[in-house]
């Protein structure tokens, strides 16, 4: 069974420090790889998103993420956090099957950035 | 242009008792869907639809009816709440290719999410 793996259920960080939240997922068939975050009493906004081409992708507010194929990780990185970064990041997946999509969160990594 | 709006925000309920949450968007999007949001397992797809009068369920679909009589409007219903629906609920859309599911390039829109809570 296709399935995304968040390592870590919350990662303390100091500000201006970087930061790496991990994901881990598990496919044999094609994937499109997603990063949300959800600040506090929100819903989810799209982060980032790795559809095809360059390994290494940009997103808002100074994220990015690496898409490793042979790792089937989709880590996230910011070099220099900022206290407003502080809220809850899930990797998701799509996974093409036939021609139907599923979608396919992970539990969530939070992310608390310490003055 | 409002987004995905959704409402109550808060609602208490108890056991046995019927309720509908409700969804609205206004980007005239063919996919949208309805997910619950407990802590340490992420969210998981409760229902979904790809267009008006087309439903179908997701990863967790006991106990939750859906209709979709309108592109804009994707309700849930609750037809006998029982504790163990306490959650959080995000109803979320997005652009559809039309065969089932979202679209792969299309990022999924969500609204503020539904705080419930079943004594």
């Amino acid at each position: 069974a296709q399935s995304v793996t968040q390592l870590d259920s919350q990662v303390p960080v100091f500000e201006e420090a970087p930061v790496e939240l991990r994901c881990n997922y598990s496919s044999s068939v094609s994937v499109y790889l997603f990063w949300y975050v959800q600040y506090p009493n929100q819903g989810l906004q799209l982060l980032l998103k790795y559809l095809s081409g360059s390994t290494l992708v940009k997103g808002i507010n100074g994220f990015e993420a690496e898409f490793n194929k042979s790792q089937t990780s989709f880590h996230l990185r910011k070099p220099s956090v900022h206290i407003s970064d502080t809220a809850e990041y899930f990797c998701a997946v799509i996974i093409r099957m036939d021609s139907s999509y599923k979608l396919i969160f992970g539990s969530g990594t939070r992310l608390l950035v310490r003055p | 242009n409002a987004g995905v709006t959704q409402t109550p925000k808060f609602q208490v309920l108890k056991t046995g008792q019927s309720m509908t949450l409700q969804c609205a968007q206004d980007m005239n999007h063919e996919y949208m869907s309805w997910y619950r949001q407990d802590p340490g397992m992420g969210l998981r797809l409760i229902h979904y639809s790809v267009g008006a009068g087309i439903t179908d369920q997701g990863e967790v679909p006991n106990g939750y009816n859906v209709s979709r009589s309108t592109t804009e409007d994707f309700p849930l219903r609750l037809l006998s709440a029982a504790p163990s629906q306490t959650s959080v609920y995000f109803c979320a859309s997005s652009y559809s290719k039309g065969s089932g599911g979202t679209s792969y390039n299309s990022p999924l829109h969500f609204g503020n999410g539904t705080r419930l809570t079943v004594t």
